[in-house]
């Protein structure tokens, strides 16, 4: 079945720097989605992509699809303390199918 | 109501005992997501409804859970003659429309289930 991965585990940064998670399907997926969870709070959405080798900005952060459509990145930029957070990628392989969640990457940033 | 809106919101329970957990999604979603999140990890997904029809229940561990959205809006999840195994975070989600473009998924705070 569809698998979705994450790396790395866990990141700890000091505030100012820059942080990248990659997550990568098994299978191609038709879209993927992105989600941030605070500790204690539940995912909230980030945005998706749909696209072959789109790139979607916001603020401090920046999607990437791969052209493959089986991998995906977030990066932000200059990390404040309020970026703390596990982020998720979930992606779909087809519109018809479930959405499968990565095991997240856990972000802390050192003030 | 503005959210994704679960209860209760915690639940202790006997081992062998029978929990319904309650999902009332936001006003006019169509699909409705049911997943299992355990500590550090990611959502693991159960199953879900497109209105009041279960597309796929592929994540149910086993025959002790089963879901039901009657009227294609509130869903309950059941889980009977609980064991400690099932002690969890379940969540659940609802989105406007699933096979759009636009299928972004909100999120209730959760049931935090405890057998003891």
């Amino acid at each position: 079945g569809q698998q979705v991965m994450q790396i790395p585990q866990y990141q700890h940064v000091q505030e100012g720097e820059d942080f990248t998670t990659y997550c990568n399907s098994s299978t191609t997926l038709s879209n993927i989605q992105w989600y941030k969870q605070r500790p204690g709070g539940h995912p909230v959405f980030l945005i998706q992509l749909v696209k072959s080798g789109e790139v979607k900005k916001q603020k401090r952060l920046t999607f990437q699809f791969g052209e493959a459509k089986k991998n995906s990145s977030l990066h932000i930029t200059a990390t404040q303390t309020t970026d703390v957070g596990t982020y998720f990628c979930a992606g779909r392989g087809t519109s018809y199918d479930k959405v499968i969640f990565g095991p997240g990457t856990s972000l802390s940033v050192i003030p | 109501g503005a959210g994704v809106s679960q209860s209760p919101r915690y639940k202790v329970t006997k081992r062998g005992q029978d929990v319904a957990l309650r999902c009332d999604p936001i006003s006019g979603h169509v699909s409705l997501y049911w997943y299992r999140q355990a500590l550090g990890q990611g959502p693991e997904f159960l199953t879900y409804f497109n209105y009041e029809a279960q597309q796929d229940k592929s994540g149910l561990p086993n025959d002790r859970f089963s879901a039901e959205r009657p009227e294609g809006s509130i869903s309950t999840l059941t889980i009977q003659r609980t064991e400690q195994r099932d002690s969890a975070m379940y969540r659940c989600a609802s989105s406007l429309e699933r096979a759009s473009s636009y299928n972004e998924q909100f999120f209730g705070p959760g049931t935090r289930l405890t057998v003891l």
